[in-house]
């Protein structure tokens, strides 16, 4: 069973700069995260969706992070104008919904490292 | 706002110490304690646990649950270098409209020294 895919898997950026991140969750998956990891802590939920829905995108700064899932499976998450305070790892995780008999644990990407200068 | 907190947040250790790593919780709606390690990048999933006092367990690495008292305790016997990672406990949660979340502690970094 192919992983969750994640790309890029590092980028630095110039503070002010524009940058976006694309996850590919495991197929047939319908439930997808995006986690800010800041170095020293744990991840921290910045969007999750179901299908092409948002459930809970409470703590996403959306003044400058935005993410959509527009046919339901892959993913995008953006941040316009980037600042220092962004540099972490960005990890997109996917499962089946809960209630489904599939239910599982979530499946994490590998993660994109953003550096912010 | 759910909480998940883990402890200690670091632990430094000898090849074939025996280690207990806690997390404990408060969060509406419970489905669910998941532990994960994280080496690198991506957490992997080692433990899902549902259910109070059943434990689960996966070669040197055992887990329970403790749905009263809202922990749970991660075991490593005999650890090897290899053991060494971030090991993260989340809880899963039902949504208020739909769905779960999920909610990641801080993690406790284990070091294990040859």
């Amino acid at each position: 069973e192919a992983g969750v895919a994640q790309s890029p898997r590092y980028k630095i950026i110039e503070k002010r700069q524009s940058v976006a991140f694309w996850c590919n969750p495991i197929s047939g998956h319908a439930t997808l995260y995006w986690y800010q990891q800041i170095l020293g802590q744990g991840p921290k939920l910045l969007i999750q969706f179901q299908n092409n829905g948002v459930v809970d995108d409470s703590q996403l700064p959306k003044d400058r992070f935005s993410a959509e899932r527009l046919k339901g499976v892959d993913s995008t998450l953006k941040i316009q104008p980037a600042k220092l305070e962004d540099s972490a790892v960005y990890l997109c995780a996917s499962s089946w919904p809960p209630g489904q008999p599939l239910n599982t644990e979530a499946f994490f990407g590998q993660g994109t490292r953003l550096t912010v200068v | 706002e759910d909480k998940v907190v883990q402890s200690p947040l670091s632990l430094v250790v000898h090849e074939g110490d025996t280690v207990t790593l806690n997390c404990s919780y408060e969060v509406t709606n419970f489905r669910s304690l998941l532990w994960y390690k994280q080496e690198k990048k991506a957490p992997t999933f080692l433990f899902m646990l549902t259910s109070s006092g059943i434990e689960k367990k996966s070669g040197r690495l055992s887990s329970i649950l403790d749905k009263k008292e809202l922990f749970s305790i991660l075991n490593i016997t005999a650890t090897q270098t290899g053991d060494s990672a971030i090991y993260l406990c989340a809880v899963e949660a039902r949504g208020e409209t739909s769905g779960s979340r999920l909610t990641f502690g801080e993690g406790t970094q284990l070091t294990v020294n040859p």
